[in-house]
């Protein structure tokens, strides 16, 4: 069962507005999450990360929040250009308890920034 | 600086024919893995590796085997490849010191088993 979950596979936003992508995780236990971008025929990179101790990391056009609650954070681009059209995944961190841990991933977003 | 090196980057094999995907970094990194992505199911873990010598199971390592003679390499080896092992393999590296660093993915290899 998927611990890291992305229910929206496909997105598509206008040139210059705001893109929101969502995750769900469900073990409240995560304390830290990345996201990464995929271009086609490329391995993924990571865009930017948050620490369970902050609800918030912004890194230039892109924020990511996170709301300890509801066990849910997105990822905001502002404004969204051509060029983020990717796939974007989430991820944490698993097992808590192993030092090695290593990354569970979500099931990704197509994002299409359309001109 | 290339970073994690895959080959090759496409492969096609027939059922039950075995082969080895090769895993290069060159960042001095204890920590890699190996990952397949599906359509709709995401990156799912492999195998990965906490050094030379050092190897675990993850989420789905039936037919698949590795090994970790040096810090730099890292291959996957498939024993008898079945159609159900058609995906997109990924391998990646990151360091040790922070349990919460990123890790840095190559290019992938694509698998097709017919």
């Amino acid at each position: 069962d998927q611990q890291v979950k992305q229910n929206s596979p496909s997105l598509s936003v206008q040139e210059g507005r705001i893109s929101i992508l969502n995750c769900d995780y469900t073990n409240s236990m995560f304390d830290y999450f990345l996201w990464y971008k995929k271009y086609p025929a490329e391995g993924p990179t990571f865009l930017i990360s948050i620490s369970s101790i902050k609800d918030k990391n912004e890194d230039g056009r892109f924020t990511v929040f996170l709301n300890k609650s509801a066990k849910h954070l997105s990822l905001h681009i502002v404004p969204s250009q051509p060029g983020d059209s990717a796939v974007y995944f989430c991820a944490a961190p698993y097992p808590l308890y192993d030092s090695a841990r290593q990354l569970t991933f979500g099931s990704g977003t197509q994002l299409t920034v359309l001109p | 600086n290339a970073g994690v090196t895959q080959t090759p980057k496409f492969q096609v094999l027939k059922t039950g024919q075995s082969m080895t995907l090769q895993c290069a970094q060159d960042m001095n990194h204890e920590y890699m893995s190996w990952y397949r992505q599906d359509p709709g199911m995401g990156l799912r873990l492999i195998h990965y590796s906490v050094g030379a010598g050092i190897t675990d199971q993850g989420e789905v390592p039936n037919g698949y085997n590795v090994s970790r003679s040096t810090t730099e390499d890292f291959p996957l080896r498939l024993l008898s490849a079945a159609p159900s092992q058609t995906s997109v393999y990924f391998c990646a590296s990151r360091v040790r010191e922070q349990a919460n660093t990123e890790a840095f993915f190559g290019q992938g290899t694509r698998l097709t088993v017919v």
